[in-house]
């Protein structure tokens, strides 16, 4: 069966600081790995997703991801946080009925 | 892209009343369809998924119950509301496999 970890349910960064959301799965099978962003009282929206092929992953909004599979990790990165980042991201493995296995999430706040 | 359209996006009942949420889907056809629920810490629950017309599985007992009267429709009833029912719902759409899922905006239901 998979499942999700998201280390922090909350994440506090200035803003130009590196943002590092943290992620690590379980999975019997080769994980097709997702990272989702939700803004307040919205659905979620797609950031990025690992499918197969290259490991380091490009997101919108210059977030990336690098899947790990040595660690089951799938980090969520940003060089320099903006204000506009402030919001909670979930991670999220697929699962046997093309559904997707959620993290718990974790709420990123930015300060001035 | 796919669109989700759910409403209505707020919604307030009192206790043993019944409930209609529902949700449609633009651009695409024959999609797997899927309900969760969003309460606060505790990330996203798969509650039912559909891959066709008539068809639904649920993943959790519960007090709800869903149906998929044409393809591109997904509708969530209860015939009596618990306090626990509470929360934020969100109709997603896939193609299984592989790809991601597309989700509404979400209905928030308040059971007093």
């Amino acid at each position: 069966a998979q499942s999700v970890t998201q280390l922090g349910s909350h994440v506090s960064v200035s803003e130009g600081a590196l943002v590092l959301l943290r992620c690590n799965y379980s999975s019997s099978v080769p994980p097709y790995l997702f990272w989702y962003v939700q803004y307040p009282n919205q659905g979620l929206q797609l950031l990025l997703k690992y499918t197969t092929g290259a490991t380091l992953v490009k997101g919108i909004n210059g977030f990336e991801a690098e899947f790990k599979k040595s660690e089951t990790s799938f980090h969520l990165t940003k060089p320099s946080a903006h204000m506009s980042d402030a919001a909670e991201y979930f991670c999220a493995v697929g699962g046997s009925q093309g559904n997707l296995i959620f993290g718990k999430g974790t709420k990123l706040s930015v300060k001035p | 892209s796919q669109t989700i359209h759910q409403w209505p996006a707020t919604l307030v009942q009192p206790v043993g009343s019944p409930l209609s949420l529902e949700c449609t889907v633009e651009g695409t056809s024959n999609p797997n369809l899927y309900w969760y629920r969003q309460a606060a810490g505790r990330g996203l629950q798969l509650l039912f998924y559909s891959v066709g017309i008539g068809q639904i599985s649920s993943e959790v007992p519960q007090n709800l119950s869903a149906s998929r009267p044409q393809d591109r429709q997904f509708i969530l009833s209860s015939k009596k509301l618990l306090l626990s029912d509470s929360g934020f719902y969100l109709c997603a759409s896939g193609q299984g496999g592989t790809g991601e899922l597309f989700f509404g905006e979400g209905s928030r239901l308040t059971v007093l």
